[in-house]
């Protein structure tokens, strides 16, 4: 059964540390999205790509996160320093465009706890 | 700026009535239109896209409408039952396919 991992489910960190988020695509899936939920926001899209390249990511801070592709397997996403407001559900989510438009498939999210 | 609108935050409904969410955008230009369902403490998961050349769209009790002239799409769930209870959220993709998430209406029905 195919799916979206993300890596680790909980993370309670202290501000200024750095975090680390991991996401394994589904096989054959050539774009990932990044998106953080909270109650206030909802889903903001963070990041994506196509085949490895980062498309947009005008959604994300740049002066503390920062979204990788390293190889087709794994997508990371990084904060350094945290902030409180850094707390949130962070989604992965891979996909392909059999119709045009990318469908969605999401991980389990990693939920993050800046204190 | 760009918004995308989900009317209702919560919507309560008997059970097998119909429950309609409704979408609205501004300043977007979306392809296609698409409807996610989110449970407590999960991901997203798709249900249905729909084009902009396409009026209606339909998925067993799932229908989907989207008008680009009024910017809105609207959810129907018929025959409503318990376990439809949830988040449901729509998403725009303007043709880049990077999707724009609404806040999302929790729908809860009734027995």
């Amino acid at each position: 059964d195919a799916r979206v991992t993300q890596t680790p489910r909980h993370k309670v960190t202290e501000m200024g540390q750095e975090v680390t988020m991991r996401c394994q695509p589904i096989l054959g899936h050539n774009t990932v999205f990044w998106y953080r939920q909270t109650m206030m926001q909802g889903l903001e899209l963070l990041a994506y790509f196509r085949n490895r390249a980062p498309l947009d990511d005008s959604g994300m801070p740049k002066d503390r996160f920062s979204a990788e592709m390293p190889d087709a397997t794994l997508a990371t996403l990084k904060i350094q320093p945290s902030e409180p407001r850094d707390s949130a559900v962070y989604f992965c989510a891979s996909g392909t465009t059999p119709t045009g438009s990318t469908e969605a498939f999401f991980g389990q999210g990693t939920r993050l706890t800046v204190v | 700026s760009q918004k995308i609108e989900q009317n209702s935050e919560a919507l309560n409904i008997q059970e097998g009535k119909t429950a309609t969410l409704t979408c609205n955008y501004t300043n977007y230009s979306p392809a296609y239109l698409q409807w996610y369902r989110q449970d407590p403490g999960r991901g997203p998961v798709f249900l249905l896209l729909i084009r902009e050349n396409e009026k209606e769209k339909r998925k067993e009790r799932l229908k989907v409408t989207f008008d680009t002239t009024l910017k809105q799409s609207l959810f129907h769930i018929t025959a409503s039952q318990p376990a439809d209870s949830a988040t449901y959220l729509c998403a725009l993709d303007a043709g880049a396919n990077n999707l724009f998430f609404g806040t999302g209406t929790r729908l809860t029905v009734i027995p």
